[in-house]
């Protein structure tokens, strides 16, 4: 099975400043479609996950643009440009097989703000 | 509006059993596979098992494996979870969800059922 590590795990930053994650994959996530499913969510405090980014750099709908997702193979970031109070909260990866279906997470990244 | 609501949590005695339903309304619920991820208290997320949309391709986590069954009924537009042999671990928010898939980058959340095993 994929294991999906990130680091850091907690990361305090001020707002403005620039925050950055790192996921790595046990194995290349590159699909024989050429393409990589690879995801970030964000768990706000109280709420269901929500995605941010899809297939390692598309933001999803209504995603901010200081939000990007970067990588290759086993490696990825997300960066959040300048970091905003709404940004607090719980970042995860996420790797999809979907035949059959087989997703892993990563365990999430506390962001929380100075 | 997309509504994905779960239902039959609750208090569970270790080595019995429980079944989860969730109840989909606002999309074609037949036109995608579905899942269940849980999240225990303080924890971070976990995929614990998918199923497609004709039922015909089903994945669980080695965590649920030959514990927990993953069923559908279209007709009804409700996704299921049987879980035997419940263990203290089992002990989680349980969400019902769309993920993204090779063709659908878009996903739908409910807000969980809560699940709890213990004596």
């Amino acid at each position: 099975d994929i294991v999906m590590t990130q680091t850091p795990l907690s990361l305090s930053v001020t707002p403005g400043q620039p925050a950055s994650i790192s996921c790595k994959s046990s194995q290349s996530l590159l699909h024989s479609d050429g393409k990589t499913y690879l995801y970030w969510y964000l768990q706000k405090p109280g709420q269901s996950p929500q995605l941010l980014i899809y297939e390692v750099s598309s933001r999803f709908s209504g995603v901010p643009d200081r939000f990007s997702g970067s990588g290759s193979g086993t490696d990825f970031t997300l960066k959040i440009s300048r970091v905003e109070a709404e940004d607090v909260g719980v970042y995860y990866c996420m790797q999809g097989i979907h035949l059959p279906p087989m997703y892993t997470f990563g365990q999430g990244t506390k962001l929380e703000i100075k | 509006e997309v509504q994905l609501v779960e239902s039959g949590g609750g208090l569970v005695q270790p080595g019995r059993s429980l079944r989860l339903s969730c109840a989909a309304s606002g999309f074609t619920f037949d036109d995608y596979a579905m899942h269940w991820v849980r999240q225990a208290p303080g924890k971070g997320l976990e995929w614990v098992s998918g199923i497609s949309w004709n039922s015909g391709s089903i994945g669980y986590a080695d965590s649920v494996k030959g514990r927990f069954t993953i069923s559908r009924d279209n007709a009804k537009n409700s996704l299921y979870l049987q879980m035997n042999s419940l263990r203290a671990e089992d002990t989680a928010l349980y969400y019902c969800a769309k993920l993204p898939t090779v063709t659908t980058w878009f996903d739908y959340w409910g807000q969980g059922t809560l699940v709890t095993v213990s004596s």
